[in-house]
């Protein structure tokens, strides 16, 4: 069990660009979710998959954000189009459908210029 | 909607005392609760969570947090603080399975003073 990873772990891109992270869950997770956190404040719900399907957006998820997980393993999110502020640390977290306990990655920290 | 209130976005105590971090939750339905620690440039890590059985929850590094329905509180505390429980804790909740998405509180900033 190696636990959530997330790459890149840091970015930094200018208004405008495209950016796309990653997330590999823990194998066998069959649950995936994305969180935005912004300086000084608690995680907040983006959207979440389970296995390859998307389950629920928030509304924080503008036409900007998409979020994939192909094959029900990784998962990707994009944002096109960035703007200053979408600055923020994105979190992934995976779990078991039926428990309770979500495991959170490192985290990749979106600095846009 | 569910939510979550965090007294004090920031919370100093000195080495060896009493820690308490206080949360209070709103949920239309019993609710699942969470306290996740997260250090400096890291994820969130998991230090209890209640899940309706007792109420009074043992975690990791010595927390422990008592849930009271008729105050809508989970509040998290420590006898004994120690320099590395600095650190930011979150409180979370999770409406019907508990399996769904979080909500998170605004967090606590915890410094210990040696």
């Amino acid at each position: 069990d190696t636990g959530v990873s997330q790459n890149p772990r840091h970015k930094i891109t200018k208004r405008g660009q495209n950016v796309t992270f990653r997330c590999d869950p823990i194998s066998e997770h069959n649950r995936l979710y994305w969180y935005r956190q912004t300086l000084g404040q608690g995680p907040e719900f983006l959207t979440y998959f389970q296995n390859e399907a998307q389950l629920e957006k928030s509304r924080l998820l503008s036409d900007r954000f998409s979020a994939e997980r192909p094959k029900g393993s990784f998962s990707t999110l994009e944002i096109q189009r960035t703007e200053q502020g979408d600055s923020a640390m994105y979190l992934c977290a995976s779990s078991i459908a039926g428990e309770t306990t979500q495991y959170f990655g490192p985290g990749t920290r979106l600095t846009v210029l | 909607a569910q939510s979550v209130t965090q007294l004090g976005s920031h919370v100093s105590v000195s080495e060896g005392a009493l820690v308490l971090l206080r949360c209070n939750y709103s949920s239309s339905v019993p609710p699942y609760l969470f306290w996740y620690v997260q250090y400096p440039n890291q994820g969130l890590q998991l230090l209890l969570k209640y899940t309706s059985a007792a109420t009074l929850v043992k975690g990791i590094n010595g927390f422990e947090a008592e849930f009271k329905k008729s105050e809508t509180s989970f509040h998290l505390t420590k006898p004994s603080a120690h320099m590395s429980d600095a650190a930011e804790y979150f409180c979370a909740v999770s409406e019907g399975s508990g399996n769904t998405p979080l909500v998170f509180g605004k967090g606590t900033r915890l410094s210990v003073i040696a």
